[in-house]
């Protein structure tokens, strides 16, 4: 496979229960990315890993774990999340830290709904 | 905070209209991109623009950086069903981490 990968493509949660979000990119980037895109509102940056290292925390409630266990993979461990969290969840890499000079590569998403 | 103001939000032609979208900022980026999403999907890099006044083609798509950078217009030429799907402006204004800003997007939907 090329590109980003995310799984699972859709997921129906209670309030109590834990979860994982898992991303894979097989570009050589180094940079990954979280954003939570909700109806009529801008794409919200979450977490930023560069070279596996968390560099960016934008205020995200600790029910949102993420896990970088090496510049491939991502991962979002949800638990006791709220029905506002219901939304869809992309991940993207980018070849630069910042993606100036090319862009952000997303996935396709995972459409997450909390009952 | 930076923010990026689209317009307009939604937009629903007919097949073979031309159209153009905006997208606007108060503040001046060192790069702007934009980016498709058709539904389900995650969004599309189209272009990366950075000089100011910068003007860029992709088939019957042009792309415009605003002098002052903060603006940019995409314009579609004789749109067609294909071109369906929300339209993302991104920008990038630095700084020691620096990420993209995105924009709320302009839906459009081109009707056979």
């Amino acid at each position: 496979e090329t590109g980003v990968t995310q799984t699972p493509r859709h997921l129906v949660m209670g309030m109590t229960n834990k979860k994982s979000l898992k991303c894979e990119q097989h570009l050589g980037h180094n940079a990954m990315y979280w954003y939570k895109q909700s109806a009529k509102k801008p794409l919200e940056l979450m977490f930023v890993y560069n070279f596996k290292e968390q560099t960016e925390n934008n205020s995200v409630p600790s029910r949102f774990s993420p896990e970088c266990p090496n510049s491939s993979h991502l991962f979002l461990h949800l638990h006791t999340l709220q029905p506002e969290d219901s939304a869809l969840y992309l991940c993207a890499s980018s070849q630069d830290w910042s993606g100036y000079n090319y862009g952000y590569t997303f996935g396709s998403g995972t459409r997450l709904t909390v009952v | 905070t930076q923010l990026l103001e689209q317009s307009p939000q939604f937009l629903s032609i007919q097949e073979g209209e031309n159209l153009t979208v905006y997208c606007n900022s108060s503040s001046v980026f060192s790069s702007l991109q934009w980016y498709r999403q058709e539904p389900g999907e995650g969004p599309v890099l189209l272009v990366t623009v950075v000089t100011g006044g910068e003007v860029k083609k992709l088939k019957r798509l042009t792309f415009q950086f605003g002098d002052a950078r903060k603006d940019s217009s995409l314009h579609i030429t004789a749109a067609q069903p294909g071109d369906t799907g929300l339209y993302l402006c991104a920008g990038y204004y630095g700084g020691s981490q620096g990420n993209l800003i995105f924009g709320k997007g302009t839906k459009l939907s081109v009707k056979p």
